[in-house]
Order: C-alpha cells, then structure tokens, then sequence
C-alpha cells in the first residue's frame, strides 16, 4: 500500500526566504504526483502535476521536482510571501485507476 | 482552469438525519468524479470513485449503504451521507477529471459537515 509522507509537519519562515518542502512516497511505481495547496477551510489548488517521466515542473516562483527512484519529491518556493501562507500537499496517482494517496501536508507560515 | 462548485458549503445537522452535498463540474463534462473526506488536521482520504452511469467504487472501510453516491450525469455527482452521527462531521471534498484536460483533478471548495 502507498504510503506518503510529507516532512515538515509545520514550517514557520520570515518573508524571503527560500524554503524547500518534502514529500516522499514508498512505491516508486507511480503514474504522476501533484502538489496542492489548501487554504484553511477551504478546497484545494492544484500547484503542480509532475508526470512519472519528468524530473521536474516549474510555475511562476514554485519548482517542483520528481526523483522516482528514491521515491522523493521537492516543492520549492522562491522568494517567500505571507500570502504563500497554507497547508501543502503531494499527492501520488499510482496508475490509471485515478487513485491518489495523499501526505498529510505541511502547514507553512511566511511572517512579515 | 475548470471549475468544479459544491453545494452547500457548510452544513449543520441532528444526528440521525440524512445529508445530500452536490458536486457540479461547472464548465465541463466529468467522466469521472472523487469524493474524499478530511479530519481536522489529517490529509483526505479517498472514499469513492464514481463514474457517470454506473456504481461508485467504494474504499476499503467506507461504507456504501451510508455514503450514497450518484452520478446522474456528466456535470452532477451527489454524495448522500445518511443517518449522520457526530462521528461523520468532517470536511467533504469532491474532485472531477476529464481525460481530455489531462490527467489533473479539478477540486471544488469543499463542504464542512458538523452533526450535532
């Protein structure tokens, strides 16, 4: 069974900073992962979708990158903002039965 | 992007009593839709899949008798929580996929159930 792990729980940075967040799954064997992100209360938003044969996806000031190998994934953000404050989370599709396995997210707060 | 809404967004209950959430793809046509269930501070858990016109496929240990899911057609699915105990409030997110739009999920805001 697919298990995903999302380290740190919780990440508290001030504003500007660069800051990495993990997410590690144990069968390599996935179709693609996403990262979302989830404002308190609400939905999700998708960020990223990283297919199983890319190494990486990028958009605006987030990077996303995908070692299938070792069962790892990276979200970078540049140049942290407040309004980048919420909860992210990876998400790994194991094949073409549309099923995701979701981390339990990693809660970032960027102070002014 | 697509858009997937959910209705209602917050909803208050008796327990015992029966819950419909709706789930609507606004802009396209869902041949596929998700219902995954989030406890305060866990990460969603998959509950069902369900694609238009047939049963949902249901999760190991989610009960189908009591989460009822319809997807009538390709732009509605509908998730029915029935006889709701305090044991069910949770947030309730849907998702919708079209192969066409790739292999994203689109996710509506979600809909916080509270069972008094």
């Amino acid at each position: 069974k697919q298990e995903v792990t999302q380290i740190p729980a919780a990440l508290s940075v001030p504003e500007g900073e660069n800051l990495v967040l993990n997410c590690s799954f144990t069968d390599s064997a996935i179709y693609n992962l996403q990262w979302f992100r989830q404002d308190p209360g609400k939905g999700l938003t998708s960020l990223l979708l990283i297919q199983s044969s890319q190494r990486e996806q990028t958009s605006g000031r987030l990077n996303a990158s995908l070692d299938k190998s070792s069962g790892r994934s990276t979200l970078y953000i540049a140049a942290s903002q407040p309004g980048d404050s919420a909860t992210y989370l990876c998400a790994v599709r194991r094949d073409n039965n549309n099923d995701m396995r979701f981390g339990a997210g990693t809660r970032l707060t960027v102070k002014p | 992007g697509a858009v997937v809404s959910q209705h209602p967004s917050r909803v208050i209950c008796k327990s015992g009593t029966s819950v419909k959430i709706e789930c609507r793809s606004l802009d396209f046509q869902a041949t596929t839709m998700f219902w995954y269930r989030q406890f305060p501070k866990q990460s969603l858990m998959l509950m069902a899949t369900s694609n238009e016109g047939s049963k949902a496929t249901y999760e190991q240990g989610v009960e189908k008798d009591k989460f009822l899911i319809n997807h009538a057609s390709l732009t509605l699915s509908t998730l029915t929580v029935t006889s709701a105990h305090p044991e069910d409030s949770s947030f309730y997110i849907c998702s919708a996929r079209l192969a066409e739009f790739g292999e994203t999920q689109y996710f509506g805001p979600g809909t916080r159930l509270l069972v008094l």
